[in-house]
């Protein structure tokens, strides 16, 4: 079963554009982790964000984290086209930990 | 440091037959996951090994199956192939000693076709 739910499921914008995403999770968690994948090949990591922090910062990306609802958000400042890739968020479930469960992704268009 | 390589990266089997995946972690790294993704499941956590032991299981059939050696290079088996089977099956690694889920580093895949 699925543990993390990400929202939009696609998402097209212009290059220069903040892009968005957010991931739902049901259980409590250790840590949220979020990953990019190109087209056919391995994901990337990306950030990792602890249940006792509530945002993080790497580069263009920001990553927040609201335990209370269960969710979290990525942020892509001044998108580019090379950010274009499925990114996909990972929880570390507390009750089943040491194995990452990772949600159905959002697939992200950004067009020069 | 090299990154994680999976061997073969393109498979194609015929339904019944077994397969043998290979994955070399990054060096110093002792903890080996693999995952499944197909288009409809998404990515699904098939096992993972941590210094020859498996640590953690996921919700597939006996025919799947793994294996760590010493030197931290695992191995997983698909018995039996159904052509459900077909799949880009990842390996990833991570440096995480700890109970909690670190950062993994995947390798490419390995592109499994069932016939």
């Amino acid at each position: 079963s699925q543990q993390g739910e990400e929202d939009p499921q696609a998402l097209s914008i212009q290059e220069g554009e903040n892009a968005t995403m957010n991931c739902s999770y049901k259980t409590s968690i250790n840590n949220l982790q979020w990953y990019r994948q190109n087209s056919g090949r391995g994901l990337v990591h990306l950030i990792l964000i602890r249940s006792n922090e509530r945002e993080k910062h790497s580069g263009r990306l920001r990553v927040t984290l609201d335990t209370s609802k269960k969710s979290s958000s990525l942020l892509i400042t001044a998108s580019r086209a090379a950010d274009t890739a499925s990114y996909f968020c990972a929880t570390d479930a507390s009750s089943n930990t040491g194995k990452l469960i990772f949600g159905q992704g959002t697939t992200l268009q950004v067009k020069p | 440091k090299a990154g994680v390589t999976q061997t073969p990266r393109y498979l194609i089997k015929t339904r019944g037959q077994q397969v043998t995946l290979s994955c070399s972690p990054i060096s110093g790294h002792r903890s080996v996951s693999w995952y499944q993704q197909t288009p409809g499941q998404g990515l699904q956590f098939l096992f993972e090994y941590f210094s020859e032991t498996q640590r953690n299981k996921g919700n597939f059939p006996g025919r799947f199956s793994g294996r760590q050696f010493s030197n931290s290079r695992s191995e997983m088996n698909v018995s039996t192939l159904e052509l459900g089977d077909s799949a880009l099956y990842l390996c990833a690694s991570s440096s995480a000693t700890g109970v909690y889920a670190g950062p993994l580093h995947f390798g490419n895949g390995t592109r499994l076709t069932v016939t």
